[in-house]
Formats: structure tokens, C-alpha cells, sequence
């Protein structure tokens, strides 16, 4: 079956840099790739997601990027604010989802 | 908030008993899915359904098991079988079994002693 890995699993970041989170996964059959974004005690919520026929799709600050030759695709936020503070998980689906171990990201004012 | 709910928010249980956790949703989605959350671990699969009356294990289905009798419906019991029950479960449904979209619902944090 299909295994997720992330990294890393904690980020620290000044407020307006950059941060960039990166999975692989094995299942060469996976063909959906989406982010979610974790608040403290509340539930996961999707921002953003990208299908095997892309290989970048940008939203506002957060983009992701796919590389299905290698199995890797990455999500990058730019000009990270505190309320970007959370755990990220990356999954990878064929028809099952699976779920990397997560991100947890601190933006520092 | 997506339309799926579970009960309770917080759930405390005596080791040895069975407990059910609800999964309800009213989004007309196919599929349904359990997941289990540790600190550190991400989400595991624990059973999922794709339509009415049928499911399947996931990964860590041992000591766990589910029915679908209705669409909407998909209640998780964690049976005394499961040796490490504590935890944070998290339902989440999908319109269909095409690729998309998991929307979860908010979470049921059970404790066993």
C-alpha cells in the first residue's frame, strides 16, 4: 500500500519568511495530492490540493509542487503570518488516502 | 463547517467496556472514512465505506469495527480488544470514489482508564 513521508515534522519560521514542507510517497498509482492544514483541536481543513497531470498550482501565499518522477511534491507558503501556526499533513491518493505524519509549523512574530 | 458531526467532543471509558463513537453526515457523500490521530503519527486508517452496507479495514483495524446500514450513518466501536484505545478519531466523507476532497468532521478525543 501506499506510505507517506514528511519532513520536517516541526518548523519555526520568522514572521514573513518563507516556509517549505516536503512528502514523498511510494505508490507510483497516486494520482492526488492534498494538503491539510490542522488547527489546535479542531479539525483538519484542506488548502490546497494538485492532480498528477500538474505540477505547480499556486493559491494567494501557498503553492504546491509535484514531482511524479521522483514521488515528491512540497507545499510552500510565503510570507508566513502567525495565523499560519498549525500542523500540516500532506496525503497521497489513488482510491485510499493516506496521510504523511505532519508538520507542525510556529511562525514567530 | 462541511456537514459532517460527531458525538461526543469527549468521550471517558473504563478499560474492558466497548464504546461506539457517531458519525454523522448529511452532505450525500458515498464514502466514509475513520481515522485515528496520536501525537506524532498524522491520520491512520482505521475502516472506510464507499457505499451503504459495505466497508473495508484500513491499516489499524484490529480491535475496531463499523457498520454503514445508512448513508449518512458510519459509527466507529472500539472494542476492549483494542489495546491502545486512547486517542483523538476523526470521521471524514467524500462525494464519491472518484478522487477529491476528505472533509472531516470535528473530532472525538476518547480516553480509557
Amino acid at each position: 500500500g501506499e506510505n507517506v513521508e514528511q519532513h520536517p515534522s516541526t518548523l519555526s519560521v520568522q514572521e514573513g519568511d518563507s516556509a517549505v514542507i516536503k512528502c514523498t510517497y511510494s505508490d507510483s498509482a497516486s494520482n492526488y495530492f492534498p494538503w491539510y492544514k490542522q488547527e489546535l483541536g479542531k479539525r483538519p481543513q484542506l488548502i490546497i490540493d494538485i492532480r498528477s497531470n500538474v505540477g505547480e498550482k499556486k493559491d494567494q501565499r501557498i503553492a504546491v509542487t509535484l514531482n511524479k518522477t521522483a514521488k515528491h511534491f512540497s507545499l510552500h507558503i510565503t510570507e508566513t503570518q502567525p495565523e499560519d501556526s498549525a500542523v500540516y499533513f500532506c496525503a497521497a491518493s489513488d482510491n485510499d488516502m493516506r496521510f504523511g505524519a505532519g508538520t507542525r509549523l510556529t511562525v514567530k512574530p | 463547517d462541511g456537514g459532517i458531526t460527531q458525538s461526543p467532543k469527549y468521550l471517558f471509558r473504563k478499560e474492558g467496556q466497548n464504546v461506539t463513537l457517531s458519525c454523522e453526515q448529511n452532505l450525500n457523500h458515498d464514502a466514509m472514512y475513520w481515522y485515528r490521530q496520536d501525537p506524532g503519527q498524522g491520520l491512520r486508517l482505521i475502516y472506510y465505506s464507499q457505499i451503504v452496507n459495505d466497508f473495508q479495514k484500513g491499516d489499524i483495524a484490529e480491535g475496531y469495527s463499523v457498520s454503514r446500514e445508512k448513508k449518512e450513518s458510519f459509527p466507529l466501536t472500539v472494542t476492549s480488544a483494542q489495546k491502545n484505545p486512547t486517542a483523538f478519531y476523526l470521521c471524514a466523507s467524500k462525494r464519491d470514489t472518484r478522487i477529491g476532497e476528505q472533509y472531516f468532521g470535528p473530532g472525538t478525543r476518547l480516553t480509557v482508564t
